[in-house]
């Protein structure tokens, strides 16, 4: 098992749709994360979860729903999306409060939104 | 001033020679440090951790961490064409890691 697994790899959705993606961690770590990168563009904290509780929500607009059900898995819920949502979007974990807090990240997720 | 900041470049270098990428941050208190790079389209991937003051090296790397001057550097030696892609700073802030906008380095052969 790698260590961070995100799905679907690449996504394509109506502005109309539902969707969902998925991380999972295998690293024993109790932090995870939600980064947006649109093309050309750095690294856009979105949502950070410590020990399952939600610590960071950086005004990301209510159509990016996150859930963390346990520390090994994190989902970003999608709804009525706009196109000018379609990045690349990565997930990351950490162990937060260890003095090697170094973020390993998964392999994103390429959403298109038309 | 940002928590983490970079120079976004391009940064150009002819193949063979020596890359010297910079970062500065804002929190005194910061204890360690993490270079990533990231090439187009793939998710970043960690290259070097510095934690103590001085220099740290691994392989054709070397990180610089200067607390004093709140300064942190990675150098490339002997630059190929395959270090061509963005280099990402990054440092622990309460409960979350900060990421530097990127420096794009470009090595030419």
């Amino acid at each position: 098992e790698t260590g961070v697994t995100q799905t679907p790899r690449h996504l394509v959705m109506g502005m109309t749709n539902k969707k969902s993606l998925k991380c999972e961690q295998h690293l024993g770590h109790n932090a995870m994360y939600w980064y947006k990168q649109s093309a050309k563009k750095p690294l856009e904290l979105m949502f950070v979860y410590s020990l399952e509780e939600r610590v960071e929500n950086n005004s990301v607009p209510s159509r990016f729903s996150p859930e963390c059900p346990n520390s090994s898995h994190l989902f970003l819920h999608l709804h009525t999306l706009q196109p000018e949502d379609s990045a690349l979007y990565l997930c990351a974990s950490s162990q937060f409060g260890h003095p090697n807090t170094e973020a390993f990240f998964g392999q994103g997720t390429r959403l298109t939104v038309v | 001033q940002k928590e983490v900041e970079q120079n976004s470049g391009p940064l150009s270098v002819p193949e063979g020679a020596i890359a010297s990428l910079n970062c500065t941050y804002s929190d005194r208190g910061s204890q360690s440090f993490f270079w990533y790079r990231q090439y187009s389209g793939k998710s970043p991937e960690l290259i070097m951790s510095i934690y103590s003051n001085g220099d740290k090296e691994d392989g054709r790397f070397t990180a610089q961490l200067n607390k004093a001057s709140q300064y942190v550097s990675l150098l490339i030696r002997d630059s190929q064409p395959s270090d061509s892609a963005t280099y990402l700073c990054a440092a622990p802030y309460g409960n979350k890691l900060v990421f530097g906008a990127g420096t794009i380095l470009r090595v030419k052969s």
